[in-house]
């Protein structure tokens, strides 16, 4: 069964820094791409980044565009994004979800997502 | 960049109705497009994608149409269990959710 685990949530005050890591399973982690997605507290979906499946071709929403970087090493089937220069507005639920393809379109399996909280 | 527009962004409908969603494309996106529902507290699962295809296990009252720039999405028959915010999503640009509707029973 596929099986993602967000990990590394929490808070942080404005200004800092995060990484959070998805752990896969479950799936040939290398042959998908793999994005984040975040929740603001009663808010939307609203997608993050991608990165492709076997290189690191990535892409990034524009409202975290120089801020967050993402990346996964297929070695150990782990997704990562790294968070600097956090805002208040960053503050929500971050999911994990695996594509069904090799580049970003179809979200068919996603975790349970780790809460960021931004705040002084 | 492709902007997604649902509407109703919430609803009330009783047990047995048939419920519609419509989602807009800003721009002609052909069929890439899916449907997600996402129960409280839940992380989201996909139900319909390229705009029609209904995802293994997701029961058939669940449908999905439309194609250019647009979408609907229909509960042939609402149940107890499809309480839930549902969001369509375009991939012809990376990626880009609707504000989502809320479906809450009558």
């Amino acid at each position: 069964d596929v099986q993602l685990v967000e990990s590394g949530g929490g808070l942080v005050q404005p200004g800092g820094s995060l990484r959070l890591s998805c752990a896969a399973s479950g799936f040939t982690f290398s042959s998908f791409a793999m994005n984040w997605v975040r929740q603001a507290p009663g808010k939307g979906l609203e997608w993050v980044s991608s990165i492709i499946g076997s290189d690191d071709d990535t892409h990034y929403a524009d409202s975290v565009k120089g801020r967050f970087t993402i990346s996964r090493d297929n070695s150990k089937n782990t997704l990562y994004l790294q968070m600097n220069s956090l805002r208040a507005e960053d503050t929500a639920i971050y999911y994990c979800a695996k594509d069904r393809w090799v580049v970003p379109a179809t979200l068919d399996y996603w975790g349970q997502g780790t809460l960021v909280t931004v705040s002084s | 960049d492709i902007q997604m527009t649902q509407s109703p962004s919430s609803l009330s409908a009783s047990v047995g109705d048939r419920v519609t969603i419509a989602c807009q494309a800003s721009q002609d996106i052909s069929n890439f497009l899916n449907w997600y529902q996402q129960k409280p507290g839940k992380a989201p699962k996909l139900l319909i994608y390229d705009a029609s295809n209904l995802e293994t296990g997701v029961p058939s009252r669940f449908s999905g149409s439309g194609s250019g720039t647009d979408f609907t999405f229909t509960i042939s028959s609402l149940q107890p269990e499809d309480i839930a915010t549902y969001y369509c999503q375009q991939y012809d640009n990376l990626l880009t959710f609707g504000g989502g509707t809320k479906v809450e029973i009558k």
